[in-house]
Formats: structure tokens, sequence, C-alpha cells
């Protein structure tokens, strides 16, 4: 079966700080990954996914992730983080080839100081 | 293009009463899914559904009745709700070709269970 550990839970940065929020996944087979956002009193968005190919993904609003296939890795970056990027960030994992049985990771909170 | 549509977006029961959530989507998408969002505990998948007439378990899918009887619409039934099942609720919904993947949020519906 499938699982996600984010381990930041609750990160706070001042704006122009670099961020990388971890996420490593548990599963036998070749995944689908995903990095999801919800901004206050919204629902979920997608912020980027890895299918195949290159490893380092980018996405919307200057995010990146880079998928490390050694170490079940999918970390997410930003070079300078913007106090409109405060939100709650959530890694995800699914089968590759398969729409099914999307599995989330706990969440990380991010706070930016103005 | 309305996308996922939740109802209703809030709702108060009593220990025991039941409900059913409404989730419906005008995408064609073939997969289709429930999960509850709880403070720490990211989203967790409470069941899903390849198709039309399947379905299957998640994560935690004790005390929640899911069918799936047209491509659209995908309720999920709560027949004794308890204080644990207070939550918010999420339906997603996800389209099978080209192996996407990427999930569509409904924008939630908050049960409180006193």
């Amino acid at each position: 079966a499938q699982s996600v550990s984010q381990h930041n839970h609750h990160v706070i940065l001042s704006e122009a700080a670099s961020l990388e929020l971890g996420c490593n996944y548990s599963y036998g087979g070749t995944v689908n990954l995903f990095w999801y956002v919800q901004y206050p009193g919204q629902h979920l968005q997608l912020l980027l996914k890895y299918f195949s190919g290159d490893p380092l993904v980018k996405g919307i609003k200057g995010f990146e992730a880079e998928f490390i296939k050694s170490k079940f890795s999918f970390n997410l970056r930003k070079p300078s983080v913007q106090w409109s990027d405060t939100a709650e960030y959530f890694c995800a994992v699914g089968r590759y080839s398969s729409a099914s049985k999307i599995i989330f990771g706990s969440g990380t909170r991010l706070s930016i100081r103005p | 293009n309305a996308g996922v549509t939740q109802t209703p977006k809030f709702q108060v029961l009593k220990t025991g009463q039941s409900m059913t959530l409404q989730c419906a989507q005008d995408m064609n998408h073939e997969y289709m899914s429930w999960y509850r969002q709880d403070p720490g505990m990211g989203l967790r998948l409470i069941h899903y559904s390849v198709g039309a007439g399947i379905t299957d378990q998640g994560e935690v899918p004790n005390g929640y009745n899911v069918s799936r009887s047209t491509t659209e619409d995908f309720p999920l039934r709560l027949l004794s709700a308890a204080p644990s099942q207070t939550s918010v609720y999420f339906c997603a919904s996800s389209g099978a070709s080209g192996n996407t993947g990427e999930l569509f949020f409904g924008e939630g519906s908050r049960l409180t269970v006193l």
C-alpha cells in the first residue's frame, strides 16, 4: 500500500527566504507524484505533478519539485517565498498509469512573515 | 463548467442521525473519491470509484457507505453519525485519459456531529 510522509508540520519563513518542504513516499511500484496547495478557506489545487521523464518538475507560482527515486523523495522548493504563499501544502502519491487511489501526506502549514 | 459540486456545504447532525453528502461532476471523469480532512492528519481517503458500478475502500472506510450508479454522481452516506465523523469532507474526481491522475476537488462539506 502507498503511504506518504511529510516531516515538517509547520514552517515559518520570512519573505524572500528559500523554501524546501520534504516529502517521502512508500510504494513498491512506479508512481505518480503530486503537490497540492490549499489556501486559507479554499479547496485543494494542483501545484505540480510528476509522471515520468525529467525528475525536476516546475509548477505554478515559481514552485518546483525534484523526484529522487533512490530516496523515495519528492521535495518541494521555491527560491524566494512571498506572503501570498501562506497556505497548507500536501504531497500525494498514486500508482503510475492509474487514476485510482491517490494517498496524501499529513500536510505542511507554511506561514510567511511579511 | 461547474467541475465538482458538493452539497451541502455545512451540516450539523446529532449522534445517530443519518445523512448523505452529494457529489456530482460534469467532466465525464471515471474516477471519483471522497476524502476527509482533519487538523494535523491531512486528507484521508474514505472510498473511491474507478467507474460506474465499481467502488472500493480507502484508508478510513468505517462508518461510511458509497455507491456509483452513474458516472456523474458519487454520494457518501453516513448511516449513524458519530462525533468522530466531525470533519471537512472533500469529493474529488479524475479522468483516466492520458494517465494524468490529477484530482479536481469540490469546495468541501463541513460536517459537525453533536
